[in-house]
């Protein structure tokens, strides 16, 4: 069984630029979720889909950060424009449902830099 | 705030000891709580995990042990390898929700 992909795995850019995160999950998984990890931290979620419907994104910083997951797939996480804090390794992870297990497979996670 | 605390950030054991990390969580409403395990440069995986109706879950070399009443938990490698050398993360959820992380703690096996 394939894992969860992720792309691109490392990312340059210059602060108030723009960036793209993309994730495909494991096949048949209903639950995705995107996490920020910062150096140092743990990974902190930033937003919750269950299919294509955001069920949590109360700590995603919506001025700056948007995510999409259209057809209840494949996901996207942007940022626009990128500010130096955003510097971290973004995580997506996926699981088969909300109820269920509870463990979520993760991505090998894109690592930003923002200069 | 953090939810989920692992105040070692690190810990040294020699191969074939016993290597034990602790985690502290404060929301009694966690109901699930698992450890991760991440090597440089990849996603965590997943290790084990207990629900909060039990005190004990054993895989293999792997056991993780919960206390409720004292918002515990800890996992015990027995007996350490090299390999087993990474961080380790703690991690806690409301049953159908998102992951509450700790800082982790870097465990290094010697031989």
């Amino acid at each position: 069984e394939a894992g969860v992909a992720q792309s691109p795995r490392y990312k340059i850019i210059e602060k108030r630029q723009s960036v793209a995160f993309w994730c495909n999950p494991i096949s048949g998984h209903a639950t995705l979720y995107w996490y920020q990890q910062i150096l140092g931290q743990g990974p902190k979620l930033l937003i919750q889909f269950q299919n294509n419907g955001v069920v949590d994104d109360s700590q995603l910083p919506k001025d700056r950060f948007s995510a999409e997951r259209l057809k209840g797939v494949d996901s996207t996480l942007k940022i626009q424009p990128a500010k130096l804090e955003d510097s971290a390794v973004y995580l997506c992870a996926s699981r088969p449902g909300l109820a269920g297990g509870h463990e979520q497979f993760f991505g090998p996670g894109t690592r930003l830099t923002v200069l | 705030d953090q939810q989920v605390k692992q105040n070692s950030p690190s810990l040294s054991v020699q191969e074939g000891r016993i290597s034990i990390l602790n985690c502290d969580y404060t929301n009694s409403m966690f109901d699930y709580f698992l450890w991760y395990k991440k090597y440089p440069a990849e996603g965590p995986t997943f290790l084990i995990s207990i629900s909060s109706i039990k005190d004990k879950n054993e895989d293999g070399r792997f056991t993780v042990f919960l206390n409720k009443s004292a918002k515990h938990l800890s996992l015990h490698i027995v007996p350490s390898q090299p390999g087993d050398s990474a961080v380790y993360f703690c991690a806690a959820s409301p049953s159908g929700y998102a992951l509450n992380f700790g800082k982790g703690t870097s465990l290094l096996v010697t031989p």
